[in-house]
């Protein structure tokens, strides 16, 4: 199993361009979930998603697209990218649809927008 | 004042030390409470995870919860230097899919060899 795959591992991208940051999972977990992490500031959510067809927004929403059209794959879309959205990137998913304290994590997408 | 306080080190011990990190909260009403390791450059996996007040041991690692002082600790014995990474605390008040997980900014550990 590969667990939680995130694609692309760094990008640079210019104010104002878009982009999808994608993350796919094999294990078959309902729930999906994406977390921005900057120095200082802790994980913070998202979007989140507990199936296909259904999310919903986290704490920190604004500038981002998700959609969930299968149960493996959970794309974060930045409409028009901001230097406030430089972060690493984190997708995770739970074998709980019900929880979300058990993440599985993938290894991340560094973002920098100049 | 941020709900979940942690200390961001860097904290460093020689192998086979007792490790001791910890976490201090605001929210009284977080019920679930969880350590992840982040290695550098990867994303966190999970290492323990406690369900109200009491100690969880899991091999080397023991996790600790003090509701009445809002306290949360986590020890490491007999330390590795493949120990050497980030650990987060995490908590919840409900746990359930809606509900927010509040992460602690992670305090980095070394061990030295």
């Amino acid at each position: 199993n590969a667990g939680v795959t995130q694609t692309p591992k760094f990008q640079v991208l210019k104010t104002g361009q878009s982009m999808t940051l994608q993350c796919a999972q094999d294990m078959n977990h309902e729930y999906m979930s994406w977390y921005r992490q900057d120095p200082g500031m802790g994980l913070r959510l998202i979007h989140y998603s507990v199936g296909a067809g259904i999310t919903d927004q986290g704490e920190v929403p604004n500038g981002y697209n998700v959609s969930r059209s299968t149960t493996e794959d959970f794309p974060l879309r930045l409409l028009s990218a901001a230097p406030s959205q430089t972060s690493v990137y984190f997708c995770a998913s739970s074998p709980e649809s019900a929880t979300n304290e058990k993440l599985f994590f993938g290894s991340g997408t560094q973002l920098s927008v100049l | 004042q941020k709900e979940v306080e942690q200390d961001p080190g860097p904290l460093s011990v020689p192998e086979g030390a007792i490790v001791s990190l910890n976490c201090t909260y605001s929210n009284s009403a977080f019920q679930y409470f969880m350590w992840y390791r982040q290695y550098s450059r990867k994303g966190p996996e999970l290492l323990m995870y406690t369900y109200s007040s009491g100690n969880k041991e899991d091999g080397r690692f023991t996790a600790q919860v003090d509701k009445s002082s809002k306290y949360i600790s986590l020890f490491i014995r007999d330390s590795q230097p493949s120990d050497s990474a980030t650990y987060l605390c995490a908590m919840s008040t409900y746990g359930s899919s809606g509900d927010k997980l509040t992460f602690g900014t992670g305090t980095r550990l070394a061990v030295r060899p």
